[in-house]
């Protein structure tokens, strides 16, 4: 059975990196077809895609984040970690952690099929 | 981005009766491999969300058989054939036929 787990600060400063790791437990990280994401939930609001991550670093980030993002993976210990520069208090969300699986152009797909219970991230001095 | 819009984005239901929830893209969802990339999530109260169906119409494992998904190109349908109790929560419809995935506003169903 996957497992994902979001750990990580609960309260950021302003101006400050947001840092949030996920762990990965019931599956390899380096399996072929899975994306490893983040999708964010600002407070009483709707869901936002955020990034994923290959195995292999490649990342496919949301625009609207422009150049503040970046992702990382760690398969030495099925890891893999979201920073999030220059944050605000708009910027406070339920961040959750995600697998997604799309293989083959395609034709292999189930999307995010499993999720981390989230975290609570608040940016506020 | 696609956006995508869905209604109602409230549906009191009674125990036993049916829903359906309406999801719209502003762009066709179909992918040039026959699939529309359009997913359902429910986020039961104080629980992450999870997967209901996928590609529009696959139920995902473990998804009773009374939900049911259809459409094609920018007008899609989740049906609850029967709603019981435990299916309250927030409805999301979700695109991913590239990115930046967007999810609709989600549709809050509640029991009467």
């Amino acid at each position: 059975q996957v497992h994902l787990q979001e750990s990580g600060p609960g309260l950021v400063q302003p101006s400050q990196t947001l840092s949030l790791t996920c762990t990965v437990s019931g599956v390899s990280i380096i399996s072929g077809g899975y994306y490893w994401s983040w999708i964010r939930q600002l407070p009483g609001k709707g869901l936002e895609w955020i990034a994923y991550v290959y195995y292999n670093g490649d990342t496919y980030s949301n625009p609207s984040f422009k150049n503040r993002l970046s992702m990382s993976v760690d398969t030495s210990k099925n890891q893999f970690s979201l920073h999030l520069k220059f944050v605000t208090a708009a910027d406070s969300a339920v961040y959750y952690c995600a697998q997604y699986y799309y293989n083959n152009n395609g034709l292999e797909y189930i999307g995010f099929d499993n999720w981390g219970q989230g975290a609570l991230v608040t940016v506020s001095s | 981005d696609i956006v995508m819009t869905q209604s109602p984005l409230s549906l009191p239901v009674t125990p036993g009766e049916p829903a359906s929830i309406s999801c719209r893209s502003s762009q066709s969802l179909l992918h040039s491999n026959g699939y529309n990339y359009l997913d359902w999530y429910l986020q039961k109260p104080g629980q992450s969300p999870h997967l209901l169906i996928y590609l529009t119409s696959i139920r995902a494992s473990g998804v009773p058989d009374r939900f049911s998904g259809s459409g094609s190109g920018t007008d899609f349908t989740l049906k609850i054939s029967r709603v019981e109790a435990e299916d309250v929560g927030i409805y999301f419809c979700m695109h991913s036929l590239r990115t930046p995935h967007t999810f609709g506003q989600g549709t809050k169903l509640e029991i009467k």
